[in-house]
């Protein structure tokens, strides 16, 4: 599976929109991008994924640049619940594990 | 919703016991996993497995042992804990990718302290 770069930690305001960037840049073309996160003492939770096109949900938006080595996950109006570590992770469509990086901890700010 | 339950939050275990921790997933799954979570390591694979009475080495399986006897239930097992083996445990559970994409859905963890 290809490796993922993500910053270790960012900040947001309360009610601004939240961009998580990722970078991929050896994927395959036949590996999705996945997003979960996980907050304090509880098990990690999916959130999005995608392969080429961007893809929207009740939970976020993800945006894959069109040469697929990026990807940004939106959280359009962060909330103080939002806080959480943020996992990129890019994987093949088989039966393995995901490989979960370091992530991105985001702090939402009042 | 897939409910992926374990059997404690917390446990304090001494070195040297056998130690068994449970998870049980209700939403008929094929796929089971172990992780454990360490600061600055992330979540490393332990054992995971794709059907009943099947198991397949993660990255780090030396002291463990898992059993899957039944397709709801997988069991990970520390033959002789260790100090080492204080962690975060994390088991997870989805279906097979059948072409499609999959995603795991995980429990909340069991915190185990060995002493």
């Amino acid at each position: 599976d290809a490796k993922t770069t993500q910053p270790p930690s960012m900040d947001c305001a309360e009610g601004r929109a939240a961009n998580l960037p990722c970078n991929h840049s050896t994927i395959s073309g036949n590996e999705y991008v996945y997003w979960y996160r996980q907050i304090h003492s509880q098990g990690p939770q999916y959130i999005i994924h995608g392969l080429k096109n961007n893809e929207t949900n009740e939970m976020a938006s993800l945006i894959i640049t069109e040469d697929r080595k990026s990807s940004t996950l939106i959280l359009p109006h962060a909330t103080l619940r939002d806080t959480a570590v943020y996992y990129c992770i890019v994987r093949v469509d088989n039966n393995n594990d995901m490989r979960f990086g370091a992530g991105t901890r985001l702090t939402v700010k009042p | 919703d897939v409910k992926v339950t374990q059997s404690s939050r917390y446990l304090v275990k001494r070195t040297g016991e056998k130690v068994f921790l449970e998870c049980v997933q209700d939403m008929d799954h094929e796929n089971m996993f172990w992780y454990r979570q360490d600061p600055g390591l992330g979540l490393r694979l332990i054992y995971f497995s794709y059907d009943v009475k099947m198991k397949e080495k993660g990255d780090i399986p030396e002291g463990y042992s898992v059993s899957r006897e039944k397709k709801e239930r997988f069991s990970l097992i520390l033959e002789s804990a260790s100090t080492n083996q204080t962690s975060m445990y994390l088991c997870a559970s989805s279906l097979p990718s059948l072409g499609g994409p999959g995603r795991q859905y995980f429990g909340p963890g069991t915190r185990l302290t060995v002493t």
